[in-house]
């Protein structure tokens, strides 16, 4: 069964530094990754989506890899900012299984 | 605007008081999902449906059920809410490239 873990489970930055999540899943055989973004009660963002055959993904000041064969994700965010802040996840859909969410990065950055 | 909505997005009720909490998308998605979120649980997935008629279990689907008559609505029914059944909902469509788009969600409290 797949388990998605996500490190740090939460992260104080001050305002302008590059930072690194991390995501981890134990099967390798993903269909896809997903990272999204959740604001406290809020729904969830889509930030990027990573196909299987991909290597990585950008958005603006957001890129994310994958390396499927040692089952890890990253998320880069270039030149942080105060509105960043939110509970960053990661999602694995598998072949034959269903969505697997991470727990969260809660990330802080300070003005 | 493509989206997915929730009705109602907060809920008060009484155990045991049969509810629905409704679910809408307006991208033609063939796969929608339940999920409930609970502080350190994070999501997970209630039931999910690949098509019209077509419904199957997540992970903790006990205490729920689901319908899947029209492609664009996706109900969460509750027939005897119970407490540990206070959590908060989302509701997801997925796209042909199995990226998932979320609801705002609904926070429900069940006394």
């Amino acid at each position: 069964k797949q388990e998605v873990t996500q490190i740090p489970a939460a992260l104080s930055v001050p305002e302008g530094e590059n930072l690194v999540l991390n995501c981890s899943f134990t099967d390798s055989a993903i269909y896809n990754l997903q990272w999204f973004r959740q604001d406290p009660g809020k729904g969830l963002t889509s930030l990027l989506l990573i196909q299987s055959s991909q290597r990585e993904q950008t958005s603006g000041r957001l890129n994310a890899s994958l390396d499927k064969s040692s089952g890890r994700s990253t998320l880069y965010i270039a030149a942080s900012q105060p509105g960043d802040s939110a509970t960053y996840l990661c999602a694995v859909r598998s072949y034959g299984q269903n969505f697997v969410f991470g727990p969260g990065t809660r990330l802080s950055v300070l003005p | 605007e493509a989206q997915v909505t929730q009705n109602p997005r907060y809920l008060i009720t009484v155990t045991g008081k049969k509810l629905t909490v409704t679910c809408s998308q307006n991208m033609n998605h063939e796969y929608m999902s339940w999920y409930r979120q609970d502080p350190g649980l994070g999501l997970r997935q209630i039931y999910y449906s690949m098509n019209v008629e077509v419904t199957d279990k997540g992970d903790v689907p006990e205490g729920y059920k689901v319908s899947r008559k029209e492609k664009r609505n996706f109900p969460l029914i509750l027939e005897s809410p119970s407490p540990n059944q206070t959590s908060l909902y989302f509701c997801a469509s997925t796209g042909g490239s199995y990226e998932q788009y979320f609801g705002p969600g609904t926070r429900l409290t069940v006394t």
